[in-house]
């Protein structure tokens, strides 16, 4: 179960669009539609913003999409806000009836 | 308003045990699976385990099996997580959350809880 991989940070500016990467391996990304992107604020519990690739739950901003290609998922930010400075965590199921998280990406908004 | 709330952490010294429990409201308890995930200090989120809405199913990471046991009583819509042979990398906040709207069956979460804080040092 080795952890997906994600870029250790990413930045923008406000306004701009950023998009953070989740590659993992046949038996997990590549393999389910079941990505999943998670935002996580210092000090609070994760909240989802991305669930099956590329459905957003209620109450989430449309600034917020996903989408997937073979091996990596890929989460885009679009009008970044200062709100959205926070951790990303992407998770997939593995097949084995286990479910694995990306390393985390760290959003700076400059 | 769904709620969930993790207690039972603390101070174990290594090789000890604990119980956690994640008492939920909000929601229909007894229809969704319910999941524990950590969060080592410094470091990433860490999916732990995962239980079926009746309990008749259970998931472990390959870290804890054979060391921790899920279960939950639906009649107090409460989970719990018994954790025993603490090592020092089992030190994190651990979090309870609820199965998400998903065409999967257990796999995404949409409510966590605040967390509880495990510290296993001697």
């Amino acid at each position: 179960q080795s952890a997906l991989t994600q870029p250790a940070s990413v930045s923008g500016s406000p306004g701009q669009s950023i998009t953070i990467s989740c590659t993992g391996t046949s038996t997990d990304v590549g393999g389910y539609n079941y990505v999943s992107w998670y935002q996580k604020h210092p000090g609070k519990a994760p909240k989802l913003v991305i669930y099956d690739v590329s459905n957003r739950p209620s109450g989430v901003s449309n600034r917020f999409s996903g989408s997937k290609s073979g091996n990596t998922a890929s989460l885009t930010i679009s009008g970044l806000q200062g709100e959205d400075e926070a951790d990303y965590y992407c998770s997939s199921y593995t097949g084995s009836s286990t479910l694995v998280f990306g390393g985390g990406t760290k959003v700076t908004v400059l | 308003e769904v709620q969930l709330v993790e207690s039972g952490g603390g101070l174990v010294q290594p090789g000890g045990s604990l119980r956690l429990s994640c008492a939920a409201s909000g929601f229909n308890f007894n229809i969704y699976g319910m999941s524990w995930v950590r969060q080592a200090p410094g470091k990433g989120l860490e999916w732990v385990s995962v239980i079926s809405e009746s309990g008749d199913d259970t998931f472990y990471a390959n870290s804890v099996l054979g060391r921790f046991t899920l279960s939950r009583d639906n009649s107090k819509n409460t989970l719990y997580l018994q954790i025993n042979s603490l090592r020092a990398e089992d030190t994190a906040i651990y979090y309870c959350a609820k199965k998400g709207l998903s065409s999967s069956w257990l796999w995404v979460y949409d409510y966590w809880g605040q967390g509880t804080l495990v510290t296993v040092s001697s």
